[in-house]
């Protein structure tokens, strides 16, 4: 079954700095989502990226997805201590589900 | 901006008994789906509804789940017979359509600890 599993699963960063993580997944999708959570909380809606694009941006984030390599990455630049959070991609395929990865931890430190 | 809400934000109860988490979804959505996530691990899809009727199921989501849009607004999860490792947090999520490019939102969760 197609699954997103992000890379790394934790970073550490200084406030100001760039922040990538990676998204890989085993079957064709219809879409890559990006969702934040912050600990113990819900998730937030970041991005949604169709297979037919290759980029999008909002505000400081940059998505990618290579369908050819069936992988993604989101940049967060000029990260900020409120950056601070889990990130999961979730891809869609045919059906309603959304299949989430184990997500990345990320810490900005200030 | 409209959200999705969920009550209660934390249950608590004793193996054995049933619970209800209570969802409202956002007012112009059409699609509701249930995920759960157990301590430490990925959100696990559920369930998802749409015209009143389960549109897909998990294999996580057997007999002791079972959901409901009582009225316009609610769309519940009932647990009929909690085990201990039903313990998690179940997010409600909503949709416009049901459609594989739709974004789904989330509601804040519900923290179920089965004791």
């Amino acid at each position: 079954s197609q699954q997103g599993e992000e890379d790394p699963q934790a970073l550490s960063i200084q406030e100001g700095e760039n922040a990538t993580m990676n998204c890989s997944y085993k079957t064709s999708i219809n879409n890559l989502q990006w969702y934040r959570q912050n600990s113990g909380r819900g998730l937030v809606h970041l991005i949604l990226i169709r297979s037919n694009e290759r980029e999008k941006h909002s505000g400081r984030l940059r998505v990618t997805l290579d369908t050819s390599k069936k992988s993604s990455s989101l940049l967060i630049t000029a990260s900020r201590a409120a950056d601070t959070a889990s990130y999961f991609c979730a891809t869609g395929q045919a059906g309603t589900a959304l299949i989430f990865g184990k997500g990345t931890t990320l810490s900005v430190s200030s | 901006e409209p959200e999705v809400t969920q009550t209660p934000s934390h249950q608590v109860t004793q193996m054995g008994q049933e619970v209800i988490l209570r969802c409202v979804p956002i007012s112009n959505h059409l699609y509701f789906y249930w995920y759960r996530q157990i301590l430490g691990q990925k959100v696990e899809f559920l369930v998802s509804f749409y015209n009143n009727e389960i549109s897909e199921k998990s294999e996580i989501f057997d007999d002791q789940f079972s959901v409901e849009r009582p009225d316009g607004s609610n769309f519940t999860l009932k647990i009929r017979s909690t085990k201990l490792e039903d313990s998690a947090m179940y997010f409600c999520a909503s949709s416009e359509t049901g459609q594989g490019e739709e974004t789904q939102y989330f509601g804040p969760g519900t923290r179920l600890l089965v004791l």
